[in-house]
């Protein structure tokens, strides 16, 4: 089992949609999370870490769900610039994971 | 603002060619990060170094090799290049407090024929 998997996707949505990703981790002991964005041909940049309590920047909500190990992200009111592909980060002890992304495409 | 240089967007290389791909980080971070991005595999960890001449083996450190002789600058080094390290690299740095927020470089696009 990967220590971080999510699902590629892609997720194609319209604009205004509401979209969740999941991201789930092996590693119980992980203590850290994060989401990063990534545009096409371009580098990762982080997003938001996600907190015990669940955090909310804006439009996007990070949840953490310890008893399931996963992570959401949840984007609402989606718009055009939001189509990047989304990747999930876990630091399970001293090195950060990433899952593998999940691609986004929202359409007018 | 954050900024985390690479060499080169772009290289074409030979197999058996060495190839040097530098990264230079300008906030100070004492933490340094080699990665590696291919489809469907997601972004894997070559090596990491937390202080200056200090290196890590990441998971796949096969192939490759590292050098930190100063705090901004973290090499990572193709002892002998083969077409099966035709990717993207990316270079990322943290603060002290850990692997924490990794700021990108924008990435070397390595094509070895």
């Amino acid at each position: 089992r990967k220590e971080v998997e999510q699902d590629p996707g892609p997720f194609n949505v319209p604009e205004g949609a509401t979209v969740a990703f999941n991201c789930t981790y092996s590693n119980s002991a992980s203590q850290s999370f994060f989401w990063y964005r990534q545009d096409c041909r371009k580098e990762p940049k982080l997003l938001m870490s996600v907190y015990s309590s669940g955090n909310e920047d804006g439009r996007f909500t990070a949840q953490l769900n310890r008893a399931s190990q996963y992570i959401s992200l949840l984007i609402r009111d989606s718009k055009l610039s939001d189509s990047a592909t989304y990747l999930c980060a876990v630091i399970p002890a001293d090195k950060l994971i990433f899952g593998t992304g999940t691609r986004l495409q929202v359409f007018p | 603002d954050v900024k985390v240089t690479q060499s080169s967007r772009y290289l074409v290389k030979r197999t058996g060619e060495k190839v040097f791909l530098e990264c230079v980080q300008d906030m100070d971070h004492e933490n340094m990060f080699w990665y590696r991005q291919d489809p469907g595999l997601g972004l894997r960890l070559i090596y990491f170094s937390y202080d200056v001449k200090m290196k890590e083996k990441g998971d796949i450190p096969e192939g490759y090799s590292v050098s930190r002789e100063k705090k901004e600058r973290f090499s990572l080094i193709l002892e002998s290049a083969s077409t099966n390290q035709t990717s993207m690299y990316l270079c990322a740095s943290s603060p002290p407090t850990g692997p924490y927020e990794q700021y990108f470089g924008p990435g070397t696009r390595l094509t070895v024929t």
